[in-house]
């Protein structure tokens, strides 16, 4: 069976510090991956999303970024974070279906 | 992607129907009807999915009406554990096959 994982689950960090946020799925290949970011009380933004290795569609300009150096994993980053930058951090995935599976997600607090 | 519009907030009994409307007057023909809900601190679950038909599977019915311009989640026996965000969303399902979630419906089952 298909599972994804994200790491770490909770964060804490300082205005101008880097990110970086992992997320791996395991049992499925050439999957399409997603970053989706949650403010508190609001709904997901969708903010990259790729199709494979390499491929990444950014959907919001900002100051993160994303990589995908291998098919099943997926790499948020960010060189100087913002208050702003605060929230739950979601990696969803997705194959030929119209299904996507989330995964447990970050929390990020930015102080 | 066509725009959904949800009741912010509903109630229900527990071990009765959850009846959860939800309205897309500018879905065009070629975009599926998807539901999915989040549980506090969670990520996103898929719950189903449909196009034209009433559609049905283990955890929910969707009644799409026949113009398409709105349709309905129905969890036949809610329990506790379904209380959520319930999100309606509309979808070509293309290439990355993008989900835009609005702020949804937050259901509580109460005893």
């Amino acid at each position: 069976s298909q599972t994804i994982h994200q790491w770490p689950a909770t964060l804490v960090q300082p205005v101008g510090s880097p990110l970086s946020l992992e997320c791996t799925v395991e049992g499925t290949s050439n999957p399409n991956l997603y970053w989706y970011r949650q403010a508190a009380g609001r709904g997901l933004q969708l903010l990259f999303y790729s199709v494979g290795i390499g491929q990444i569609s950014s959907e919001v300009p900002q100051n993160l970024s994303a990589s995908r150096p291998q098919d099943r994993q997926f790499i948020l980053s960010s060189k100087k974070l913002l208050l702003s930058d605060s929230g739950f951090y979601l990696c969803a995935w997705s194959t030929g279906t119209m299904m996507q599976y989330f995964g447990p997600g970050t929390r990020l607090t930015v102080t | 992607d066509a725009k959904t519009t949800q009741p912010p907030s509903m109630d229900c009994a527990e071990g009765r129907a959850a009846n959860l409307p939800c309205n897309h007057s500018t879905i065009s023909g070629n975009e599926y009807v998807y539901w999915y809900r989040q549980i506090h601190s969670q990520g996103p679950q898929y719950i189903i999915h449909g196009l034209k038909n009433n559609e049905t599977n283990e955890m929910a019915s969707l009644i799409i009406t026949e113009d398409r311009k709105s349709s309905t989640l129905i969890l036949p026996h809610a329990t506790l554990r379904d209380t959520a965000v319930y999100y309606c969303i509309v979808s070509r399902g293309n290439a990355g096959n993008m989900l835009t979630f609005g702020g949804g419906t937050r259901l509580m089952v109460k005893p």
